[in-house]
């Protein structure tokens, strides 16, 4: 069953301490990866498409990073302002209809 | 004007009620899409339309009736609803249905009591 896996759940920082939020996926036959940011009572916001291993993208304090299995979403001296609900989804080959599966979200909380 | 635009924010209704969820895009987008989001469960996929035309419909129960009249307006007709369907309910356009990135509004909160 494809499948699409976001760790931690949650995730406190502090304002500058950087981390990695991850995506893993056990799909067949992987078209494209999104990242988006949601905040609280809002729709998602769309950041970042990535279509192959290796490719990175960047904005402001993100970056997002591909390999075979699993995306990495970093984030460099975050902000409180960065305080939001990371998902990532992907979209497959052959998927029906320009499905896309999103993981459950990581929460990430950064404090002053 | 944002890109896609849904209305209203907030419904509550009870299980009898008839009520109407809208959606506006403005980005010139040839699919749209109707999503459910619930607490600590990944956005579900309900309709998908490309040219006005329904392509996907995964599993919804008949309580929930898409209509697409053109290509920048979607509705989601709701009509005895259960209380298991509170949930937060996202329209999202994209420029086509093969796979490309889905922009989304705001949501429609919606409570069923």
């Amino acid at each position: 069953e494809d499948q699409v896996t976001q760790s931690p759940e949650a995730l406190r920082l502090q304002e500058g301490e950087s981390s990695s939020l991850n995506c893993s996926y056990t799909v067949s036959g992987l078209r494209g990866l999104f990242w988006y940011r949601q905040d609280p009572g809002k729709g998602p916001e769309f950041l970042f498409t990535l279509y192959s291993a290796g490719e990175e993208k960047e904005k402001e304090r993100l970056k997002a990073t591909l390999t075979k299995k699993e995306s990495f979403l970093h984030i460099t001296a975050p902000k409180p302002e960065d305080s939001a609900t990371y998902l990532c989804a992907v979209v497959l080959y052959g998927g029906s209809q320009g499905n896309l599966i999103f993981g459950k979200g990581t929460k990430l909380s950064v404090k002053p | 004007e944002t890109g896609v635009t849904q209305t209203p924010r907030h419904l509550v209704m009870g299980m009898t009620n008839k009520k109407s969820l809208k959606c506006e895009q403005h980005l010139g987008h040839n699919a749209m899409y109707w999503y459910k989001q619930s607490a600590k469960k990944p956005l579900e996929l309900m309709f998908v339309y490309s040219l006005e035309e329904r392509v996907e419909n995964n599993s919804v129960p008949s309580r929930f009736s898409p209509e697409c009249p053109n290509s920048s307006h979607l509705f989601l007709h709701l009509h005895t609803l259960q209380p298991e369907d509170s949930a937060l309910y996202l329209c999202a356009s994209s420029q086509d249905n093969s796979g490309r990135e889905l922009f989304f509004g705001e949501g429609s909160r919606l409570t069923v009591l």
